[in-house]
């Protein structure tokens, strides 16, 4: 198994500009969550999904879109990136009911 | 509202001596807790999960955490530093009722030679 993957690495936008980070998981994990990572903040949930077709929104969703075609793939979209956005951030996925989850290695994104 | 803090920003420690990483959480509910490590570019690995079952949780590369109740602490502990663990250490807690993973501010591990 892959695990959790991640793309692009790293990344730098302009403000205003638009992208999706990638999310993928080879592991049948119904549940899927988008965090972001700052200094002296921790882990932030943004997004999270319980299943194909289900989203929820988390503690800091503002300026973010999700969705949820497949088991498999749980994209990030900023739509209008803006400097605030800086941060890396972290795809992970657990099975339903199970308390561990599984971290993606991180997307760096920089926005100028 | 559940709230995960770690107490120390930044500990030091010198190779060998024993680590100490602090965490408190706030519920109503008993929470699953869980510390996760994670090196420079690397993403979070999970250490060791505390689920309701034994109050000493071992986890991996010989760290270990006790669950408080009364003290509503899961502190982390290892008996002898190594110079690879250093890392940043996060403490996170499942909340029973809404099943999110709230994590703490994180603590930087530094270990000297």
């Amino acid at each position: 198994n892959a695990g959790v993957t991640q793309t692009p690495k790293f990344q730098v936008l302009k403000t205003g500009q638009s992208m999706t980070l990638q999310c993928a998981q080879d592991m049948n994990h119904e549940y899927m969550s988008w965090y972001r990572q700052d200094p002296g903040m921790g882990l932030r949930l943004i997004h999270y999904s319980v299943g194909a077709g289900i989203t929820d929104q988390g503690e800091v969703p503002n300026g973010y879109n999700v969705s949820r075609s497949t088991t498999e793939d749980f994209p990030l979209r900023l739509l209008s990136a803006a400097p605030s956005q800086t941060s890396v951030y972290f795809c992970a996925s657990k099975y339903r009911d199970y308390n561990e989850q599984f971290f993606g290695p991180g997307t760096r994104l920089t926005v100028l | 509202a559940q709230s995960v803090t770690q107490l120390d920003s930044h500990v030091s420690v010198s190779e060998g001596t024993p680590v100490l990483l602090r965490c408190n959480y706030s519920s109503s509910y008993s929470p699953s807790l869980f510390w996760y490590v994670q090196h420079p570019n690397k993403g979070l690995q999970l250490l060791l999960k505390y689920t309701s079952a034994a109050t000493l949780v071992k986890g991996i590369n010989g760290f270990e955490a006790e669950f408080k109740k009364s003290e509503t602490s899961f502190h982390l502990t290892k008996p002898s530093a190594h110079m690879s663990d250093a890392a940043e250490y996060f403490c996170a807690a499942r909340s029973s009722n809404t099943g999110k993973l709230i994590f703490g501010q994180g603590t930087t591990l530094q270990v000297k030679p």
